[in-house]
């Protein structure tokens, strides 16, 4: 089962628009991940927000948290063509393993 | 080493075989990670291991898997008799602990059950 949903699935923009992901989630969370991954490659991890947390910037990478919606964005700002991946959050659970799970990822296209 | 590798890159198997996926984690990260990935989802844990010890394979979904890490460090993957379900990508990730700490992943292993 999958806890955290990203929207929209998929996202197609022109390199230097701003690009605007959604992540939501249904438990209490220890804090929440973004990652990334190129086609055919594996994840590489973007960024760490934790729950007491409410917003962390990271290059041209800002995440937010709201905890009373249990959701989190991802902007990245003046995008590039090399941003063109899935993105992906993860979360783990309040009280629980500290193992992530992870949503079915945004798709994003950037034209240049 | 200089990141998590996984070998094979991609396999093919026909239905019934059994295969290994090996995972070789970065040097001195206690945690390691299995995860499925189909295509357009993403990743499920499989099972989770902190060195040798095999703490959470709630993940694996069925008997047919089975994953070790004898010495703490190389882990495998075994899917026995294999099926067209278990078409997957499977990643593996490691971590120098587990908690409030970053996973590094591999570039998985493509599994096709023909």
């Amino acid at each position: 089962s999958q806890q955290g949903e990203e929207d929209p699935q998929a996202l197609s923009i022109q390199e230097g628009e701003n690009a605007t992901m959604n992540c939501s989630y249904k438990t209490s969370i220890n804090n929440l991940q973004w990652y990334r991954q190129n086609s055919g490659r594996g994840l590489v991890h973007l960024i760490l927000i934790r729950s007491n947390e409410r917003e962390k910037h990271s290059g041209r990478l800002r995440v937010t948290l709201d905890t009373s919606k249990k959701s989190s964005s991802l902007l990245i700002t003046a995008s590039r063509a090399a941003d063109t991946a899935s993105y992906f959050c993860a979360t783990d659970a309040a009280g629980g393993s500290y193992i992530p799970t992870f949503g079915r990822g945004t798709s994003l296209i950037v034209h240049p | 080493g200089a990141g998590v590798s996984q070998s094979p890159r991609y396999k093919v198997a026909k239905r019934g075989q059994d295969v290994a996926l090996r995972c070789d984690p970065i040097s001195g990260h206690v945690s390691l990670f299995w995860y499925q990935q189909a295509l357009g989802q993403g990743p499920e844990f499989l099972t989770y291991f902190q060195n040798e010890a095999q703490l959470d394979k709630s993940g694996l979904p069925s008997d047919r898997f089975f994953a070790e890490r004898p010495e703490g460090s190389v882990s495998t993957l075994k899917i026995q008799r294999t099926q067209q379900e278990d078409s997957a990508v499977y990643l593996c990730a490691s971590s120098f602990f587990l908690g409030d700490d970053t996973q590094y992943f591999g570039p998985g292993t493509r599994l096709t059950v023909l």
